[in-house]
C-alpha cells in the first residue's frame, strides 16, 4: 500500500482564513517530501518541498511543517483566497536507480474557499 | 515557452484497441514519466525513464508500453491488455541532477474506452 496518505479527504475554508492541510507518511527512512497543487482537470503544479533535515520551511503565504516523531507534514496557506481551491497532494521522495524524480502520492485533500 | 505537452487532450478508443498518448519536453530534461489517475485518488507511476532507450516499470505497467527514442519524447501506448483503461494520463520530466525531487507536468490527457 502507499506509504503517504492524507487525514482528511476535503477541507471547506472561509476567504482570508488560514489553511491546514495534513499528512501522514509510513517510511521513517522517508527523507524528502513535496506537496503538489492540482487544479481541476490540469496537471499538479509544485509548491513546496522540505527535507528531513528540516521541521519548518517557509514559501509565499505557504508554509510545510514536518514532524518527524510523529511522521506528520502538513502545509499551511495563510489568507486562503478562491484560487487555492484545488487538489492538494502530498509527496514522498522514492529513489529509483540513482533517479531523485520519484514519488509515491497520497490521495489529496480537495481544498474549497468559500466567498 | 518551456513546458510538457501532452496530446490529445481528450481521447476516446474503442475496447480491443491500441491507443498512443504524447509527450514531448523542452525543458532538456533526463527523466520522464507516465502518471495515471483515477477519480479521487493519487498519482500512480506506470513507466519512467532516466536517460534515452533507457526505461523501467512504475507501479502499474501492466497492459503499458513506453519507448525513449528522443529526449524530448516519451510516448505511453494503452494496449488491449489494460483491463481499466479509462483515467486521467499525466507525463511529467525532472532534471536528473537536481537535489530535489521536484516533477514538471504536462496538462494530462483524458482516455475514455467506450
Amino acid at each position: 500500500g502507499e506509504s503517504v496518505g492524507l487525514h482528511l479527504p476535503t477541507l471547506s475554508v472561509q476567504e482570508g482564513d488560514n489553511s491546514i492541510i495534513n499528512c501522514a507518511y509510513s517510511n521513517s527512512a522517508s527523507d524528502y517530501f513535496i506537496w503538489y497543487k492540482q487544479e481541476s482537470g490540469k496537471g499538479p503544479q509544485f509548491i513546496i518541498d522540505i527535507r528531513s533535515n528540516m521541521d519548518k520551511r517557509q514559501g509565499q503565504r505557504v508554509t510545510v511543517l514536518l514532524n518527524k516523531t510523529v511522521k506528520h507534514l502538513s502545509l499551511q496557506i495563510a489568507a486562503t483566497q478562491p484560487g487555492d481551491s484545488a487538489v492538494y497532494f502530498c509527496a514522498e521522495n522514492r529513489n529509483y536507480g540513482g533517479s531523485q524524480g520519484n514519488l509515491i502520492f497520497g490521495k489529496g485533500t480537495k481544498l474549497s474557499v468559500k466567498p | 515557452d518551456g513546458g510538457i505537452t501532452q496530446s490529445p487532450k481528450y481521447l476516446f478508443r474503442k475496447e480491443g484497441q491500441n491507443v498512443t498518448l504524447s509527450c514531448e519536453q523542452n525543458l532538456n530534461h533526463d527523466a520522464m514519466y507516465w502518471y495515471r489517475q483515477d477519480p479521487g485518488q493519487g498519482l500512480r507511476l506506470i513507466y519512467y525513464s532516466q536517460i534515452v532507450n533507457d526505461f523501467q516499470k512504475g507501479d502499474i505497467a501492466e497492459g503499458y508500453s513506453v519507448s525513449r527514442e528522443k529526449k524530448e519524447s516519451f510516448p505511453l501506448t494503452v494496449t488491449s491488455a489494460q483491463k481499466n483503461p479509462t483515467a486521467f494520463y499525466l507525463c511529467a520530466s525532472s532534471s536528473s541532477g537536481t537535489t530535489t525531487g521536484e516533477l514538471f507536468f504536462g496538462e494530462g490527457s483524458r482516455l475514455t474506452v467506450l
